[in-house]
């Protein structure tokens, strides 16, 4: 898997407000999808793995949703809050089991 | 805590010398990896275990890095005759071995080469 495509880059969002990213990857070669949330002085944090077309997971106030067929997932957060504030990683996982990771969607919730 | 563990959690060293790293996993995870990430940029493979056997090299990593796992339980990575170029931060992640590959990630170790 090549080419994964994380946007927008950075993303400011008023507290409260409702908010989403993309991920693309080459829909070829595809096992599963991985959202990872990395906070400033932390390690990533696994949020969801999604395998099936048409997956949703939710945790929270977070969401995501996997179309394979397409090449994209998205993920959503309701109402943030300021620890939402985070670099937000997606990784798509091909079948020899390694993860190819996107430069992430940089957010930033202002109070 | 039953974490993954990275030492050192900051190195600054000069240029040309030698640096090593050392990565504790969980313990239950017979695989291990190590990233490199530098700024603006998700994780980029370096390496992988699978318990004692390194089973992939990414082409980014130069002959003057090296990583073992002697043991099948910590791992090191060594970098030798560090360049300007190297300054990252350098993560490690285990996961089970499940065909689902959650990994789990240290602190990492944050090198500054000047």
């Amino acid at each position: 898997i090549l080419n994964v495509e994380q946007s927008p880059q950075s993303l400011h969002v008023q507290e409260g407000d409702s908010t989403n990213f993309t991920c693309s990857f080459p829909s070829s070669n595809f096992y599963a999808l991985h959202w990872y949330r990395w906070e400033t002085a932390k390690s990533p944090e696994a949020l969801f793995v999604m395998t099936l077309n048409g997956d949703e997971k939710k945790k929270g106030r977070i969401s995501a949703t996997l179309n394979t067929k397409e090449g994209y997932s998205y993920l959503y957060i309701k109402g943030s809050q300021p620890e939402d504030s985070a670099t937000y990683l997606c990784a798509p996982q091909d079948s020899n089991y390694q993860l190819i990771w996107g430069a992430g969607t940089k957010l930033i919730i202002k109070p | 805590d039953t974490g993954v563990s990275q030492n050192p959690r900051h190195k600054i060293t000069k240029r040309g010398q030698n640096v090593t790293f050392r990565c504790d996993p969980i313990s239950e995870h017979n695989r291990l990896y190590w990233y490199r990430q530098t700024l603006g940029q998700g994780p980029e493979f370096l390496t992988y275990f699978q318990n004692e056997a390194q089973l992939e090299k990414s082409r980014l990593l130069s002959d003057r890095f090296s990583a073992e796992r002697p043991k099948g339980s910590f791992s090191t990575l060594e970098i030798q005759r560090t360049e300007q170029g190297d300054s990252a931060m350098y993560l490690c992640a285990s996961s089970p071995g499940l065909a689902v590959n959650e990994q789990f990630f240290g602190p990492g170790t944050r090198l500054t080469v000047l």
